[in-house]
């Protein structure tokens, strides 16, 4: 099974500043149609995870801009500009390209 | 709007079953792949499998089969999943969740399971 690592475990930000997860694969992302099956999902307490960046850097309908996914490959980052209160949950990684489909193991993202 | 509207919390023995539903509403329920997630205490997720209510094709993780059985009813845009020979191990949140591009994109509430005598 595809290992998504994601680094840092837990992440405590100034509300204003940028907060940044990483995700790294086992294997690469890359479909054989050239597309890659990386996305991204915040699970705000008590609630379900929600999409937020699907194929490494799309916003998903009503995701604000200040959610920036990126990378290629192996590797991956979420960057979160202007953190806000609403921000705060554990965000993980997903990929949908290998067989079986698997979460990275979440990063907590909490306001200082 | 897209809800997905899951059963209630269940309390159920070791070794019986459980079937949970997940009942779809605000889309064309035979024509998106539903996926299950479970999340199980202070853990992660872990993705079980999709059903295709099309045409009932369904894809489970290996660690998953023999497990969970998902199935789906057309007339009543609902789709179920069956837990079975539980164990402590199998308590846990589960999820439905409607593909879209490949993926699980709009998810239910979620259904807690506990496994216990």
């Amino acid at each position: 099974d595809v290992v998504l690592t994601q680094t840092p475990v837990s992440l405590s930000v100034t509300l204003g500043d940028q907060a940044s997860i990483s995700c790294r694969s086992s294997q690469s992302l890359e479909y054989s149609d050239g597309y890659t099956y990386l996305e991204w999902y915040l699970q705000k307490p008590g609630q379900s995870p929600q999409l937020l960046i699907y194929g490494v850097s799309n916003r998903f309908s009503g995701v604000p801009d200040r959610f920036i996914g990126s990378g290629s490959g192996t590797d991956f980052t979420l960057k979160i500009s202007r953190v806000e209160p609403e921000d705060l949950g554990v965000y993980y990684c997903f990929q949908a390209t290998h067989d079986p489909l698997t979460f990275g193991s979440g990063t907590k993202l909490e306001i200082k | 709007q897209v809800q997905l509207q899951q059963s209630g919390t269940e309390l159920v023995k070791p070794a019986s079953s459980v079937k949970i539903s997940c009942k779809a509403s605000g889309y064309t329920f035979t024509s998106n792949y539903m996926h299950w997630i479970r999340q199980q205490p202070g853990n992660g997720l872990e993705w079980i499998g999709w059903i295709y209510p099309g045409n009932g094709n369904t894809k489970y993780n290996q660690k998953f089969d023999g497990k969970a059985t998902l199935t789906a009813d057309k007339s009543s845009s609902t789709a179920y999943m069956q837990l079975s020979s539980l164990t402590s191990e199998d308590s846990a949140v589960y999820f439905c969740a409607r593909d879209v591009m490949g993926i699980p994109s709009h998810w239910g509430q979620g259904v807690m399971v506990t496994v216990s005598s």
